[in-house]
């Protein structure tokens, strides 16, 4: 298995810009999240997928971020504007859905996005 | 709401020295509980989980977790460490109403000296 899988894994652009983050899950996995890592705010969580429905968009910082997922292997983030405060790394990560409420379900992160915004 | 706290934010420590990672969640009920390793420019990895059975996990590379519910904790140790260890380390709970949700500590960076 390939793991999950982001694209582009580098991106540099400039304020104002539009920027799309593209995120493919590991296969049969139900559940995706989009993560923000930076130095000061650590790992934030933004947006949690089941079945490729959003069900916790409560970390989404702003309306200028969007995220899709619009089948069961593919997810976007979008930010538009973007803007320099942007700049982090961002992950995703899959997970397989539990046969049971509250069974054991681990995150498998992709290799992330660095996006840098100038 | 269900916060993870990890104490220590910096840890440097020299080769062959004990480690001990702390890790405290706020939850009562029942939890899944995992740590993650983040090596310099690369993405987060399992390193042990734990979801029932015995209290004391083995997870890779020597590092093992003790899960104590009465101190709502789960330190991460390892006896001897070396300089590829140095890496940031990460704590995350889910509790059973969180769906697949989990909830990360702030991290904990390790520097191991040669």
């Amino acid at each position: 298995d390939a793991g999950v899988i982001q694209s582009p894994r580098h991106e540099v652009t400039e304020m104002g810009q539009e920027v799309t983050l593209r995120c493919k899950p590991i296969s049969g996995h139900n559940s995706l999240f989009w993560y923000r890592q930076t130095m000061m705010r650590g790992l934030e969580l933004l947006i949690y997928f089941n079945n490729n429905v959003p069900i916790d968009d409560s970390g989404m910082p702003e309306d200028r971020f969007s995220a899709k997922m619009p089948n069961a292997s593919f997810s976007t983030l979008k930010i538009q504007p973007s803007e320099p405060r942007d700049s982090a790394v961002y992950f995703c990560a899959s997970s397989p859905t539990a046969g049971t409420p509250g069974g054991p379900s681990e995150q498998y992160f992709g290799p992330g996005t660095r996006l840098t915004v100038t | 709401a269900q916060s993870v706290s990890q104490h220590n934010h910096h840890v440097i420590l020299s080769e062959a020295a004990s480690l001990e990672l702390g890790c405290n969640y706020s939850y009562g009920g029942t939890v899944n509980l995992f740590w993650y390793v983040q090596y310099p420019g690369q993405h987060l990895q399992l390193l042990l989980k734990y979801f029932s059975g015995d209290p004391l996990v083995k997870g890779i590379k020597g590092f093992e977790a003790e899960f104590i519910k009465s101190k709502f904790s789960f330190n991460l140790r390892k006896p001897s460490v070396q300089w590829s260890d140095t890496a940031e380390y990460f704590c995350a709970v889910k509790h059973n109403n969180a769906g697949n949700m989990l909830t990360f500590g702030g991290g904990t960076r390790l520097m191991v000296k040669p």
